[in-house]
């Protein structure tokens, strides 16, 4: 069974540099793998950031980047805000028309 | 717009049935691949089903399979997910999202609807 791997929790200074990840638990991501980004505020449903590795849809600021990096899939924030305090979530596609979520990761902005 | 709204969530019974839909609008709805997601409470997201563009092609969880059907009425703009032999894990919000992928457009997601499986 194909785990994703996100860490559970993350700390950011305000206006500083965050990168989460989302990795696979047999192998590396990559491109194919179609990974997206979804930000999540409580009682909300989940927002786009990123989708097809590194594009932002429209309305989001730039400071949400995607990439690879090494061997997973990455977020970075720069310039945090207070407001991106949340939970952020990364889906990769693994073949065969299934879909996994990452457990998620809990953003503290402070 | 781009608007996704589920509707058919309640309360039911351990290994009775529900059926969820989602109604499309502001896109073209018959192009798109989409999804089923659902959100325990107090947990994260987990991909639940997905359903081709023409409902040819469909996918699903393992922990869904056997028991969840994934359809859609692209003439009414409408995408389904029947529900049968529910449990106490399917205690959850379902989401209706579109294309993962996001070949023609960004992912987008309704507001989902709260499912409560309890005797």
């Amino acid at each position: 069974q194909t785990v994703v791997t996100q860490e559970p929790s993350f700390s950011v200074s305000p206006g500083g540099t965050v990168t989460l990840t989302c990795g696979l638990s047999s192998g590396s991501v990559s491109t194919s793998h179609y990974p997206s980004w979804y930000q999540q505020t409580p009682g909300q449903a989940p927002r786009t950031l990123i989708y097809t590795t590194k594009t932002r849809p429209s309305g989001v600021p730039d400071r949400f980047s995607g990439s690879i990096l090494g061997n997973k899939a990455a977020l970075t924030i720069t310039g945090a805000q207070a407001d991106d305090e949340c939970h952020y979530y990364c889906v990769l596609y693994v073949g065969s028309g299934i879909w996994v979520f990452g457990g998620g990761t809990k953003l503290t902005v402070l | 717009q781009v608007q996704l709204v589920e509707s058919g969530g309640g309360v039911v019974q351990p290994g009775r049935s529900l059926r969820l839909s989602c109604v499309a609008s502001g896109f073209s709805f018959s192009t798109y691949t989409m999804h089923w997601v659902r959100q325990a409470p107090g947990k994260g997201l987990e991909w639940v089903a997905v359903i081709s563009h023409d409902g040819s092609n469909k996918a699903d969880a393992d922990s869904v399979k056997g028991r969840f059907i994934t359809s859609r009425d692209n003439s009414k703009n409408t995408l389904y997910l029947q529900m049968n032999s529910l449990r106490d894990e399917d205690t959850a919000l379902y989401y209706c999202a579109r294309d993962l992928i996001g070949v023609t457009g960004a992912p987008h997601w309704g507001q989902g609807t709260l499912v409560t499986v309890s005797s």
